[in-house]
């Protein structure tokens, strides 16, 4: 099975500050999805940004933006302009493109808080 | 438009008593399921399902069971609850997937304690 580490269990931020999370994996495939999600003291899991492996361009979403290294297998979100409702912990996930069962394999999680 | 819901929400247990999570989905997705969360150790996959009528075991599927008899429900089962199993349960469901990028969509959690 694929591994996902997170090696940040908390990182803190400065209100409009950028902070970077990061995330390596382990893997032997070529193609396959890398995700993160958040997950705010709702308990919800929200789908923040993710990225094809085969692409090389980094994927954005507004003020959230993936670093992907495939040669290194990092994959680092970066929060620009962070805000108070970016606290939450946040996961990074790794999904084959193969596997018959799309399952998701998750990293540990980064607790993330915002200080105002 | 609910998307995964998840029942209940919250439930105590005694050691040794039986209980049956309930999950469904309104997004004719063929692929669902159970995810444990438990602190320092991220999500880990109990069961999952491909279509109605199939079940495959996780990375921890020792002391569940589940039943995918509809294709928009997916039960997860404790037969006989022990204080180990005292966590925050997830249902997820996707698309299948091949060559697809879909993320999953999440139920909002089952937080049930085991005393």
């Amino acid at each position: 099975a694929q591994t996902v580490t997170q090696s940040q269990p908390e990182m803190s931020v400065q209100e409009a500050e950028t902070v970077t999370l990061s995330c390596t994996y382990d893997t032997s495939e070529s193609d396959y999805y890398l995700f993160w999600y958040k997950q705010p003291p709702s308990r919800q899991m929200i789908l923040v940004i993710r990225q094809e492996a085969y692409k090389q361009q980094n994927a954005t979403e507004n003020r959230f933006s993936v670093n992907f290294q495939k040669a290194a297998k990092s994959f680092s979100l970066k929060i620009s302009d962070s805000q108070l409702g970016d606290a939450a912990m946040y996961f990074c996930a790794y999904r084959s493109s193969t596997n018959t069962g799309n399952q998701f394999y998750f990293g540990t999680g980064t607790s993330l808080t915002v200080i105002p | 438009n609910a998307g995964v819901t998840q029942t209940p929400k919250f439930r105590v247990l005694k050691t040794g008593q039986s209980m049956t999570l309930l999950c469904a989905q309104d997004m004719n997705h063929e692929y669902m399921y159970w995810y444990r969360q438990d602190p320092g150790m991220g999500l880990r996959l109990i069961h999952y399902s491909v279509g109605e009528g199939t079940t495959a075991k996780g990375e921890v599927p020792d002391g569940y069971n589940v039943s995918r008899l509809k294709k928009q429900n997916f039960l997860l089962g404790l037969e006989s609850a022990a204080p180990s199993q005292t966590s925050v349960y997830f249902c997820a469901s996707s698309y299948n997937g091949q060559g697809s990028y879909y993320g999953y969509t999440f139920g909002s959690g089952t937080r049930l304690t085991v005393v």
